[in-house]
């Protein structure tokens, strides 16, 4: 079966400050994996996703995120925050089964202080 | 931005009453979905379907069923809501994950009373 876990429920940055959100998975096979975010009251956006090769991802506003096979991870980081980033963040991992199901871990919630 | 319309976007409802959501796309994707998401569990797929009437269910779909009569409606019955069903409903659709991944509708907010 496949899971992921997000450790962090909270985290709390200063603007400007650099950010990386933890995201550690399981998955049977080579797993693709996903980072979306969500603004209060919204809908799921995508960041960005792995698939295969380069193991360091880069994706939209900014935001990158590292595939490590042996850490069974895919951090997400962001080298500067701004306000607009304090969101909720979503890990999400999928692959090969037959319905291209995927799985998400239960999030992490970024406050950005002033 | 992909077309992917959910109905209603807010629905209150009394104990023990059916409930009927719909997801609507016009991407012509094989693939639709239904997450619930409740604080701390983050989504979790409760129905898929990966052709017109082709259905499965997902961690969650004690409670729920759903149906897709056509490649663009995907629909989630709440036969007798409960009010351990109170949540936001996620509806998603992809093509293939290697693609874009999933897109997801905006959502309804359900309450059960």
């Amino acid at each position: 079966a496949q899971s992921v876990t997000q450790p962090d429920i909270h985290i709390t940055v200063s603007e400007g400050a650099s950010l990386e959100l933890r995201c550690n998975y399981s998955y049977g096979a080579t797993p693709y994996l996903f980072w979306y975010v969500q603004s209060p009251g919204q809908g799921l956006q995508l960041l960005l996703k792995y698939f295969s090769g380069d193991t360091l991802v880069q994706g939209i506003k900014g935001f990158e995120a590292e595939f490590k096979r042996s850490q069974s991870s895919f951090n997400l980081r962001k080298p500067s925050v701004h306000w607009s980033d304090a969101a909720e963040y979503f890990c999400a991992v999928g692959g090969g089964n037959a319905g291209n199901m995927l799985t998400f871990g239960g999030g992490t919630r970024l406050m950005v202080k002033p | 931005d992909a077309g992917i319309t959910q109905s209603p976007r807010h629905k209150v409802t009394e104990t023990g009453t059916p409930v009927t959501l719909r997801c609507h796309q016009t991407e012509n994707h094989r693939y639709m979905y239904w997450y619930r998401q409740d604080p701390g569990h983050g989504l979790r797929l409760i129905h898929y379907s990966y052709g017109v009437k082709d259905t499965d269910k997902g961690e969650v779909s004690d409670g729920y069923s759903v149906s897709r009569s056509k490649t663009e409606d995907f629909l989630l019955t709440l036969e007798s809501a409960t009010s351990s069903q109170t949540s936001v409903y996620f509806c998603a659709i992809t093509r293939t994950l290697t693609e874009w991944g999933y897109t997801f509708g905006s959502g309804t907010r359900l309450t059960v009373v």
